[in-house]
């Protein structure tokens, strides 16, 4: 059974630094999934991840793929007060559905 | 990208009853598929619906109280039923496009179950 771990659970984050979400999975896949998610709201696809060593940016997020070590990166450079919301990791599994990872909730203080 | 909408939104309800969750999709899709996020969790899949066949449970969940339809491609029903307070949740439908497999997720319907 596929498991998906992310860590840390909850991420406090100041303005201007950078961090690093870190999502760990526990079988082969060739597909990686990250969302976002405001409160109250469903969830954004922000990357798809397809293959080792992809690497994708939009803005401030960065994310990396180790299909290898089965692991993840979500990288924040420079934290701003709009990217405070959940973020979910998810791995494509047999049959095309998703499983998905705890959440990492993120806030931004200035 | 697919242009998803889910109704109702939301729908408070009582215990004993039965909600139907409807979904539709601006394209043909192949797959749909339901997931509930309970308060403050993460998302776990009910099933997958694909037009023509049976859904397909995804452990823990069972056709007699989640009963699905999928008539269309661009169309999905979820049923809750006989709720109880532990039914409440947001329950998502989603649908998989495009070359790279992206996921798409509707708004959600929130359910609370009194």
């Amino acid at each position: 059974e596929l498991k998906v771990e992310q860590n840390p659970l909850f991420l406090s984050m100041q303005e201007g630094k950078n961090y690093t979400i870190y999502c760990n999975y526990s079988t082969t896949s060739d597909r990686l999934y990250w969302y976002r998610q405001d409160p109250g709201k469903s969830l954004e696809s922000l990357f798809v991840l397809l293959s080792n060593g992809a690497v994708k940016q939009e803005g401030r997020l960065m994310a990396s793929l180790d299909t290898k070590a089965r692991l993840s990166t979500l990288h924040i450079t420079a934290a701003v007060h709009d990217l405070s919301a959940t973020y979910f990791c998810a791995v494509k599994a047999a049959g095309n559905k998703l499983t998905f990872g705890g959440g990492t909730r993120v806030l931004v203080k200035p | 990208s697919a242009v998803i909408s889910q109704k109702p939104s939301r729908d408070i309800c009582q215990r004993g009853t039965s909600l139907t969750i409807q979904c539709q999709v601006d394209s043909q899709v192949t797959m749909m598929f339901w997931y509930r996020q309970q308060p403050g969790q993460s998302l776990t899949l009910i099933a997958t619906a694909n037009q023509g066949s049976e859904a397909t449970y995804e452990s823990g969940f069972v056709i007699d109280k989640f009963p699905i339809s999928r008539p269309n491609l661009t169309f999905s029903t979820l049923t809750v039923s006989n709720m109880s307070p532990e039914d409440s949740s947001i329950y998502l439908c989603s649908v998989e496009k495009g070359l790279g497999n992206e996921q798409y997720f509707g708004p959600g319907t929130r359910l609370t179950v009194t």
